[in-house]
């Protein structure tokens, strides 16, 4: 299993915009994928996009497309997650997970980060 | 598109009894399925993948069956820490049910 570690919760304006992060172990950082997955409040799980940090590769789920950015930084073992023009409709737990990827967008996730929760209030 | 159905979406349960909890997926997916826990304010866990692998320290009162289109977990002998929502995923498109919770009686 995978230690994954999210940036604290963070509560935002409407029409701002924030970053979240996840820090992974150096020792493996670059083999892996990272997935950010969605659960609003009282609701399931939506897989948001997955990233390679080795190479920034970066696929995002087609419902969300242009709606999210998901980068990393390979010196410091770190993806990201942002999301723009913040809407009440952001308010979620956000979570960074490993993921074991298959063919071009599949796969399942075996090691999750803690969370982050997304507070968008006036 | 796709369609997950878990079923049922509740469930109470005796310690020590043994639960089954179903998902089903609108088209084939050979064994392209995982299951996961999650517990109130904690983030999920994976328990199986592969339809029928247990996942590194899951415990062997967990199991998991199916193919194609319909599958299923089973929770042997159920103890209290099992108190939980369970999630079914596709691996194509990453596609989660909407979970079923199990709650002890």
């Amino acid at each position: 299993e995978v230690q994954l570690v999210q940036s604290e919760a963070v509560v935002k304006k409407p029409g701002e915009s924030l970053k979240i992060s996840c820090k992974g172990p150096e020792s493996s950082f670059f083999s892996y994928w990272i997935a950010w997955v969605r659960q609003m409040p009282g609701a399931g799980l939506e897989l948001m996009g997955i990233i390679y940090p080795s190479d920034s590769d970066t696929k995002y789920s087609p419902s969300l497309q242009g709606q999210v950015s998901i980068s990393a930084d390979m010196s410091i073992s770190t993806t990201y997650l942002q999301l723009t023009s913040l809407k009440a409709s952001d308010n979620a737990m956000y979570y960074c997970a490993r993921a074991v990827a298959f063919g071009e967008f599949s796969g399942y996730l075996d090691s999750w980060g803690q969370g982050t929760l997304v507070t968008v209030s006036s | 598109d796709m369609v997950m159905t878990e079923s049922p979406a509740t469930l109470s349960v005796s310690p020590g009894e043994t639960v089954t909890l179903s998902c089903r997926t609108s088209q084939h997916i050979n064994n392209d399925l995982a299951w996961y826990q999650q517990k109130p304010g904690q983030p999920p866990r994976l328990l199986i993948y592969g339809a029928s692998l247990r996942a590194t320290g899951i415990p062997a009162r967990f199991s998991g069956t199916g193919s194609g289109t319909e599958f299923t977990l089973t929770i042997s002998s159920l103890q209290s820490e099992d108190s939980a929502i369970y999630y079914c995923q596709q691996y194509n498109v990453w596609t989660f049910g909407r979970g079923t919770k199990v709650d002890l009686k």
